[in-house]
């Protein structure tokens, strides 16, 4: 069964901290990983990763995906009250031939402290 | 452009009631999905379409019905309302490419009584 896992599940900082989250997944026929940030209302784009090693970033996020090890990472540095939010880590997959469907893990739960 | 758009944003239902959760998309993507959250859990697929006349079963698809008339429109549509089925409800669209992006809707927030 395909599932994505996400870690921690909520995390507590203070302002200016760096945080890392974590995203490990086991699917059949992986076609990218995306990383979406989730405040009050709909998830809201941040990243999509392809290909292992290569780091994307915008402003003070990033993330890398490593397909041996079935896993990416989030990065946030100098973390601002802004960036309380749930990060929700997705899985595309291949489905026939055509584009298939996001699997989603639970998120997790960023709460920065002024 | 407006997006993905979902009506209406809130809504109580009695238990045996029905309904149906609007959504509409004016970017032309060919695929459309409809997702459940429940609290503290991720997004879990209900139905999907890849295109107009075109739908498919998700994880979670008893008690939903769905249709795609028009590459649009994707109604979701509860029969019998159960209490089980309070969520927050997010259409979203995708353009069906190599690009496994998703675009979501505002959301709609259900409670079964």
């Amino acid at each position: 069964e395909d599932k994505v896992v996400q870690s921690p599940l909520s995390l507590v900082v203070h302002e200016g901290d760096t945080v890392t989250l974590n995203c490990s997944y086991e699917v059949t026929n992986f076609r990218s990983l995306l990383w979406y940030k989730q405040e009050k209302k709909a998830p809201t784009f941040l990243f999509m990763l392809t290909s292992s090693g290569i780091e994307k970033k915008s402003g003070r996020l990033s993330s890398i995906l490593d397909k041996k090890e079935l896993f990416s990472i989030l990065n946030i540095t100098a973390t601002q009250t802004g960036d309380s939010a749930i990060y929700l880590c997705a899985v595309g997959t291949n489905y026939g031939g055509s584009q298939g469907n996001l699997i989603f893990g639970k998120g997790t739960k960023l709460s920065v402290k002024p | 452009n407006a997006g993905v758009t979902q009506t209406p944003k809130f809504r109580i239902l009695k238990i045996g009631q029905s309904m149906t959760l609007q959504c509409a998309q004016d970017m032309n993507h060919n695929y459309m999905y409809w997702y459940r959250q429940d609290p503290g859990m991720g997004l879990k697929l209900i139905y999907y379409s890849v295109g107009a006349g075109i739908t498919d079963k998700g994880e979670v698809p008893n008690g939903y019905n769905v249709s795609r008339s028009t590459t649009e429109d994707f109604p979701l549509r509860l029969e019998l309302a159960a209490p089980s089925q309070t969520s927050v409800y997010f259409c979203a669209s995708s353009p069906g490419t190599v690009n496994n992006e998703q675009f979501f809707g505002p959301g709609t927030r259900l409670t079964v009584l």
